[in-house]
């Protein structure tokens, strides 16, 4: 059982490349979340999946877009990478709402530099 | 908009010292998750607590829910340099009747000298 995964671990990317990063899990989760987290800054929601065929906006959507590929994968895209962007992502699951009690999972997360 | 805030954002013990973290939304919550995330490492759920004035312990670790489901507390008695890292409570964001968001909390980073 490897929880959640996420590839890569690290990224340069130039201002304007764009990339995706790919996370998994093999938990049968619905649900499926990206964060950034910035120093000081704790974990922001950046979208969110609620279950199978649905995403939806977090606190700081703008710049990223999303696919829930199946149940399983849940893949963050930046179109035109910008410095603000430097940031350390994390994918994580769940297996139903937070309103529910269900707790998250976290992926091993993704180190991404904008120069 | 719906805020949640930990007090201190760092603290520094000496290994055996206890520690306090605070945690204070700004809305009722119908329940508070803990986090602990290792340096370099990614959150670890640590419990959930759900009712009103209740108490948890794991080990060393106590955690409380405030009566009002407004704030929570995690205590760890006699630190260990195994304690390192940066602790998150995190509550249910509702929107619409209905919710599968959490919000963090800014998080407190405790160091462990031996």
């Amino acid at each position: 059982n490897a929880g959640v995964t996420q590839t890569p671990k690290f990224q340069v990317l130039k201002t304007g490349q764009s990339m995706t990063l790919q996370c998994a899990q093999d938990m049968n989760h619905n649900s499926m979340y990206w964060y950034r987290q910035d120093p000081g800054m704790g974990l922001r929601l950046i979208y969110y999946s609620a279950s199978e065929g649905t995403t939806d906006k977090g606190e700081v959507p703008n710049g990223y877009n999303v696919s829930r590929l199946n149940k399983r994968e849940f893949s963050l895209r930046l179109e035109s990478a910008a410095p603000s962007q430097t940031s350390v992502y994390f994918c994580a699951s769940s297996g139903g709402g937070a309103g529910q009690g269900y707790e998250q999972y976290f992926g091993p997360g993704t180190r991404l530099t904008v120069t | 908009g719906q805020q949640v805030m930990q007090i201190p954002q760092y603290q520094h013990v000496q290994e055996g010292e206890d520690f306090t973290t605070y945690c204070n939304s700004s809305t009722t919550l119908s329940n508070i998750q803990w986090y602990k995330q290792r340096p370099g490492g990614h959150p670890v759920f640590l419990i959930q607590l759900v009712k009103s004035g209740e108490v948890k312990k794991q080990k060393r670790l106590t955690f409380q829910f405030g009566e009002a489901k407004k704030n929570s507390s995690l205590h760890i008695t006699a630190t260990q340099t195994t304690d390192v890292g940066t602790y998150f409570c995190a509550g249910p964001v509702w929107y619409g009747g209905a919710t599968n968001k959490l919000i963090f909390g800014t998080g407190t980073l405790l160091a462990v000298q031996p």
